[in-house]
């Protein structure tokens, strides 16, 4: 139905290793967009994607959305401990005008 | 510019009472956004208020209530607390009724004894 699944729901690496997180979806996707949401902070938006096929990137970032806008991914390359957080994606229902979040990946780095 | 602002930082409370959390957007966005983070969770839709109306909510049961006042700040309500409703709750703003870029405040944590 409308949620959007996120995997994995963990990831630990080394400062410097690369990240990914997937973004799953059984319907077509109007849009999506991801947030970043730091240690007992709150959400912030990073991006939007909303052709089929599009990549954005963003410095060390880069989002994809699928060709059948079922999924995205974020790539981190070469992750800083700055990265430490837990990455969100949320698509948007369209009428209903709300956004429904993934679960979220945490990310935590070893320095 | 002012960011999204939400009171009380924190709220602890005991199972039956109510909770009221308060939000201001960022000026000039007239839509707000209520969101539940709970312990570890990602985000559940609560309501959706724009121009002062009530325009969506999620699977929440009818003791979650909100209004939204003519300066487009936003109150949420929470009666007969539950041990379960013991979360963060998270007010968002945008731009008139389109969602593109939600602007979230800090939270509100709730903790229910």
């Amino acid at each position: 139905g409308q949620q959007v699944m996120q995997i994995p729901q963990y990831q630990h690496v080394q400062e410097g290793e690369d990240f990914t997180t997937y973004c799953n979806s059984s319907t077509t996707l109007s849009n999506i967009q991801w947030y970043k949401q730091r240690p007992g902070g709150h959400p912030v938006f990073l991006i939007q994607l909303v052709k089929s096929g599009e990549v954005k990137k963003q410095k060390r970032l880069t989002f994809q959305f699928g060709e059948a806008k079922k999924n995205s991914s974020l790539h981190i390359t070469a992750t800083q401990t700055t990265d430490v957080g837990t990455y969100f994606c949320a698509r948007l229902i369209q009428g209903a005008q709300k956004l429904v979040f993934g679960q979220g990946t945490r990310l935590t780095i070893n320095p | 510019e002012a960011g999204v602002t939400q009171s009380p930082t924190h709220l602890i409370k005991t199972r039956g009472q109510q909770a009221t959390l308060r939000c201001s957007p960022i000026s000039g966005h007239t839509s707000v956004y209520w969101y539940q983070q709970a312990l570890g969770l990602g985000l559940q839709f609560l309501l959706w208020y724009d121009e002062g109306e009530e325009r969506n909510r999620g699977n929440f049961p009818p003791r979650f209530s909100g209004r939204q006042f003519p300066n487009y700040s936003s109150e949420l309500n929470v009666n007969a607390l539950e041990l379960e409703d013991s979360a963060l709750y998270l007010c968002a703003s945008s731009l008139a009724g389109s969602v593109g870029e939600l602007f979230f405040g800090e939270g509100s944590r709730l903790t229910v004894l």
